[in-house]
């Protein structure tokens, strides 16, 4: 098993551009959940999903779309890529939830200037 | 919502010491806690979790303890190896379908 993957590593925008992160995992799990890391604030929650064609928004969902079309892959979109949008992203699945361990994916850097 | 406060942000301690980092949730129907490891450059890692029907879990040098009328949890890391370098994120959930983590707590060991 691969578990979950991203792509791109890095990635470097401009103000304005639009992109898509890219995330899947082959472990089966019903829950895939999108979070971005900044110096100090944690691990911050921008949408998730609990199974193929429903997701909902987390605590940071302003500039980002998801869709879950596949049970294996959950992209985030970002719409209109701001400076503020600089940060890791990290994509996580889990099987059973919130009450199950949380795999994640090993990140997206980007810097948008 | 779930809200959790994670003290201490930052944690420097000497080769051979303790480390202890608390946590305390709001939500009183969370029954799920779970301890990640991050380390520079890597993914979060699940290295111990405890659920509300046990007090406490130790797995080698490290330990978790829950007081759910306090509403508290904290991680316990005896005997710390400069290889225990690293971001520590507590979690909590069952309220809700995704956990809510705290903001994290740089462990620095010196040798």
């Amino acid at each position: 098993n691969a578990g979950v993957t991203q792509t791109p590593k890095f990635q470097v925008l401009k103000t304005g551009q639009s992109m898509t992160l890219q995330c899947a995992q082959d472990m089966n799990h019903e829950y895939m959940s999108w979070y971005r890391q900044d110096p100090g604030m944690g691990l911050r929650l921008i949408h998730y999903s609990v199974g193929a064609g429903i997701t909902d928004q987390g605590e940071v969902p302003n500039g980002y779309n998801v869709s879950r079309s596949t049970t294996e892959d959950f992209p985030l979109r970002l719409l209109s890529a701001a400076p503020s949008q600089t940060s890791v992203y990290f994509c996580a699945s889990a099987l059973a939830g919130a009450e199950d361990t949380q795999y994640f994916g090993p990140g997206t850097r980007l810097t948008v200037l | 919502g779930e809200n959790v406060e994670q003290h201490p942000s930052t944690l420097s301690v000497q080769e051979g010491d303790s480390a202890v980092i608390k946590c305390t949730y709001s939500d009183s129907a969370s029954n799920y806690f779970p301890w990640y490891k991050q380390e520079l450059g890597k993914r979060p890692q699940l290295i111990i979790d405890i659920r509300s029907n046990v007090g406490e879990k130790k797995d080698q040098r490290i330990a978790v303890t829950l007081n759910k009328t306090a509403k508290h949890f904290s991680l316990h890391i005896t005997e710390t190896q400069p290889e225990d370098s690293a971001v520590y994120f507590c979690a909590a959930s069952g309220g809700s379908y995704i956990p809510t983590f705290g903001r994290g707590t740089s462990l620095i060991v010196h040798p």
